[in-house]
């Protein structure tokens, strides 16, 4: 059982540049979520989805683009790299019955923008 | 607005006891957690509080007092591997996990 899966591991991309960011899990829970952590801010929510077919946006959504088209899969999109957005991204899922809803992480996903 | 506070870093000595605390202020409550973080790493989960009161789970120990929006994280008898990132975080009305900053454990032999 692998849990959650994240990749690429890490990558450096030009500014201006498209990027998915993939993560799927096996664990068949209802709710997924992406953040980013940055030094001395913590985790930020990015956007997440309580169910396949649902998307909500979180703390900071701008310039980040999701889609849940089935249980399992969660991509994360950047339409158009800018610096600002070099961080470690974390995709985590939970089974989603409130209000316990103790958060699995993935590996993470380091990314550079130049 | 939402806030919680933990303290950025603290220093402690391999087999001592460490307490690091966290202040939330959120739009309601429905639990507490805390979490672990190695460096490089994901964070994994530690504890889990929604009543008043301590949870004690081996060497780690959660404690929780919603009057006053407080909880503590204590670890006893650190070992080096406790060295890590401890991360608080609130379930609110939402609920949506609202998180700190987090707290470097740095320990020293």
């Amino acid at each position: 059982i692998a849990g959650i899966t994240q990749a690429p591991t890490s990558q450096i991309l030009a500014a201006g540049r498209r990027m998915t960011l993939r993560c799927t899990q096996d664990m068949r829970h209802n709710a997924m979520y992406w953040y980013r952590q940055d030094l001395g801010l913590g985790l930020r929510l990015i956007h997440y989805s309580n169910t396949a077919g649902t998307t909500g946006k979180g703390e900071v959504p701008d310039g980040y683009s999701v889609s849940r088209a089935n249980t399992d899969d969660f991509p994360l999109t950047l339409a158009s790299a800018v610096p600002s957005q070099t961080s470690v991204y974390f995709c985590a899922s939970s089974d989603g019955e409130a209000p316990y809803n103790e958060q699995f992480f993935g590996p993470g996903t380091r990314l550079t923008v130049l | 607005g939402q806030n919680i506070d933990q303290p950025t870093e603290m220093t402690a000595t391999e087999g001592a006891i460490v307490q690091i605390n966290c202040t939330y202020q959120t739009s309601g409550f429905n639990g507490l957690f805390w979490y672990q973080q190695h460096a490089g790493e994901a964070p994994t989960f530690l504890s889990y509080n929604v009543l008043d009161g301590l949870e004690e789970k081996g060497r780690f120990s959660s404690f929780l007092s919603r009057s006053k929006g407080y909880s503590y994280l204590l670890l006893k008898e650190l070992q080096m591997k406790d060295s890590a990132s401890y991360l608080c975080a609130v379930t609110d009305s939402n609920y949506q996990l609202i998180w700190g900053a987090g707290t470097k454990l740095i320990i020293k032999p």
